[in-house]
């Protein structure tokens, strides 16, 4: 059973550029989650994509974006990026149908480098 | 907002011995869902445990036991038996049960264990 995938694992760009960071939920899973990690801090909620929609949004720029395929797969983008959008960048999924429990599963995630 | 506040930035503990880790919430709500991840070095975030908000009674798996005081927001996780493996980055987090999909984080506790 695969688990969640992330890509590409290390990613290195210049300020002002565009991002793409891929996920592939869990097999069986229909909703996505993306989380950013600053080094040495807790992840932070960005949005969450169910039935190709975004639900819920945190408290992140619209320079952050999202996508969700029909496969469930889903999509992060990133514009203008800034120094301060280094992170690791987590993608979970889970089942809607379970939200009560709506246990999460995490990918490796992305490290994303501005430089 | 949900603040999750992880208190201890690092713990140390001997191999067999055992660690307990803090963590505080702020929340009006009554009904939620608290969990401890791990992310060990290698990065991939795994669910350790959970606890119901309506449950009394504290969650434990295998090793893993909580101590959760709803009055003092208060939800601890308590490592019996550290083995070696056990090393890595412990987040409490906080899930609100009413229609909030996401997961709030604490800043983390990175557990050394001691052969």
């Amino acid at each position: 059973d695969a688990g969640v995938t992330q890509s590409p694992t290390h990613l290195i760009k210049t300020r002002g550029q565009q991002v793409t960071l891929r996920c592939s939920p869990k097999s069986g899973h229909d909703t996505v989650s993306w989380y950013q990690q600053a080094l040495g801090q807790g992840p932070q909620f960005i949005f969450q994509y169910y039935e190709e929609e975004e639900r819920q949004r945190g408290n992140f720029p619209d320079r952050f974006s999202g996508h969700q395929f029909p496969n469930y797969s889903s999509e992060l983008n990133v514009n203008a990026l800034l120094l301060g959008d280094s992170a690791l960048y987590l993608c979970a999924s889970s089942l809607a149908r379970l939200a009560e429990y709506n246990e999460q599963f995490f990918g490796p995630g992305t490290r994303l480098t501005v430089l | 907002a949900q603040t999750v506040t992880q208190s201890q930035p690092e713990m140390s503990v001997q191999e067999a011995e055992t660690v307990t880790l803090s963590c505080t919430y702020d929340t009006s709500e009554s009904d939620y869902y608290l969990f401890w991840y791990k992310q060990p070095p290698s990065r991939q975030m795994i669910l350790v445990i959970r606890q119901e908000a309506y449950k009394q009674q504290n969650a434990t798996e295998n090793r893993f036991s909580v101590n959760f005081q709803k009055a003092a927001k208060s939800f601890s996780l308590k490592i019996s038996d550290s083995q070696l493996g056990d090393a890595a980055m412990y987040f409490c987090a906080y899930r609100s049960a009413r229609g909030d999909y996401k997961l709030s984080f604490g800043a983390g506790t990175t557990v050394t264990v001691r052969a």
